[in-house]
């Protein structure tokens, strides 16, 4: 069946600092694939998504691109904040049967330091 | 626009017991999914709903149902609760039209121990 692997973390970053969370996945068919953002104590909310391969993805300087070729969308950010501290999780939705199931990676907790 | 809202928010319930969950969507979505999450399972699709229907349905036990009436808002219901059923249950609504490729709006969530 459908999976998404990402890197557990913690992650621990100084402000300022480069972010790289990575992701892969495994997927029949043609996924779209997400990044989610869950802040402590909050449902989750979307940041960023792509639909088809070579798409990026790009939200309040977050990007990630759609990687058919290594069944990837690692989600990157050139300069954290503290307030970018929260629960990241990679998430694909198979286009099989007109579904709207999401398929999570386990997060991935970040916390940014001043 | 209003957001997905979940009722309660938090729960308290004993083993055995049952329990309702609420779930009221974006105005105009017709797509209804609940996700359950707990620290070592994750987040873990349950089923959807989509003008009345379920659509999808994921490897829960028999305890675990839901439904969707006309007017989109959903529910879902688990029967004689385990200890193991202490999670944070997140719904997620959206227009349900587009195979996968949507947003999907979450709610904050219902929180519930079973002890």
């Amino acid at each position: 069946g459908d999976s998404v692997t990402q890197m557990e973390g913690p992650v621990t970053l100084s402000e300022e600092a480069f972010l790289t969370i990575n992701c892969t996945y495994t997927a029949t068919g043609y996924p779209s694939l997400f990044w989610y953002v869950q802040y402590p104590g909050e449902g989750l909310q979307l940041l960023l998504k792509a639909t088809k391969a070579d798409d990026k993805g790009s939200n309040k300087g977050f990007e990630a691109t759609y990687r058919k070729e290594t069944t990837s969308f690692h989600l990157e950010k050139g300069s954290v904040q503290v307030s970018d501290s929260a629960v990241y999780f990679c998430a694909l939705s198979d286009d099989q049967g007109g579904s709207e199931k999401l398929v999570f990676g386990k997060g991935t907790k970040l916390t940014v330091n001043p | 626009k209003a957001g997905v809202t979940q009722t309660p928010r938090y729960l308290i319930k004993t083993r055995g017991q049952q329990v309702t969950l609420s779930c009221s969507p974006i105005s105009g979505h017709r797509s209804v999914s609940w996700y359950q999450q707990t620290p070592g399972q994750g987040l873990q699709f349950l089923f959807e709903y989509f003008s009345e229907t379920q659509r999808n349905k994921g490897n829960f036990p028999g305890r675990f149902s839901g439904r969707q009436f006309s007017n989109s808002r959903s529910e879902m219901n688990v029967s004689t609760l385990e200890l193991g059923d202490s999670a944070l249950y997140l719904c997620a609504s959206s227009l349900g039209l587009a195979g996968g490729k949507e947003t999907q709006y979450f709610g904050p969530g219902t929180r519930l121990l079973v002890l």
